[in-house]
């Protein structure tokens, strides 16, 4: 089945250290995206992606990088200058130019500082 | 700008009762509007979506939900509510050639045996 696989499911951090989280999806997708969700906040745009080997910042990119070297992933580093990474992050996929179809997610990752 | 407002954090239903979850929003020119679902500790899960005609659209599990250009409104409906409805809803809105959709901050649903 086509879809988006997010791992590990549950992440946890240690002082100064840096963590990559996987995004990788099979539906032929060109855009991607990572949020951040906390509670009671909705979803934030942390990196988005349109195409392979090009992304933009969202509106929190500050303390976090990605990458987008192949078409399936696009994975996401909560670099150490992130003082708090604590969060739900999700990501998600589209078609690519702007079209009317839905965004599909990934179940998620954990991420918790030690 | 694109904004969306879901202006209830929670609602509380009975099953089998209707239920509703509001939404507004602002964009510019005509818009792309989602619903999505959300249980605990999963992604979103796609319901339901307005882009032209109808103004009432049909969607997955029983939800529909009516467009109101007149009052920017795109308010989420089940005509008799399950306990298994309980989640987390998100309103979204995006431009027309926008890649970048704005959610709302959420609606909890509660649905009460």
């Amino acid at each position: 089945d086509g879809g988006i696989t997010q791992s590990p499911k549950y992440l946890f951090r240690k002082e100064g250290q840096n963590v990559t989280l996987s995004c990788e999806q099979n539906l032929n997708h060109d855009a991607m995206y990572w949020y951040r969700q906390d509670p009671g906040q909705g979803l934030r745009l942390i990196y988005y992606s349109q195409i392979v080997n090009d992304f933009q910042k969202g509106d929190i990119a500050e303390g976090y990088s990605v990458s987008r070297e192949k078409k399936e992933s696009f994975p996401l580093t909560v670099t150490s200058s992130q003082k708090n990474p604590t969060a739900f992050y999700l990501c998600a996929s589209s078609m690519g130019a702007p079209s009317n179809q839905p965004q599909h997610f990934g179940d998620g990752t954990r991420l918790s500082i030690l | 700008a694109q904004s969306v407002a879901q202006p209830e954090d929670q609602v509380n239903v009975a099953e089998g009762n209707p239920l509703t979850v509001k939404c507004t929003y602002s964009v510019s020119g005509n818009p792309y509007l989602f619903w999505y679902v959300q249980y605990p500790n999963r992604g979103l899960q796609f319901l339901l979506k307005y882009i032209t005609g109808d103004n009432l659209v049909k969607g997955s599990y029983g939800f529909e939900a009516e467009f109101n250009k007149s009052q920017t409104s795109f308010h989420l409906k089940k005509p008799s509510a399950l306990v298994s409805d309980s989640a987390l809803y998100f309103c979204a809105v995006r431009a027309r050639g926008s890649y970048i959709p704005t959610f709302g901050r959420g609606t909890s649903l509660i649905v009460h045996p």
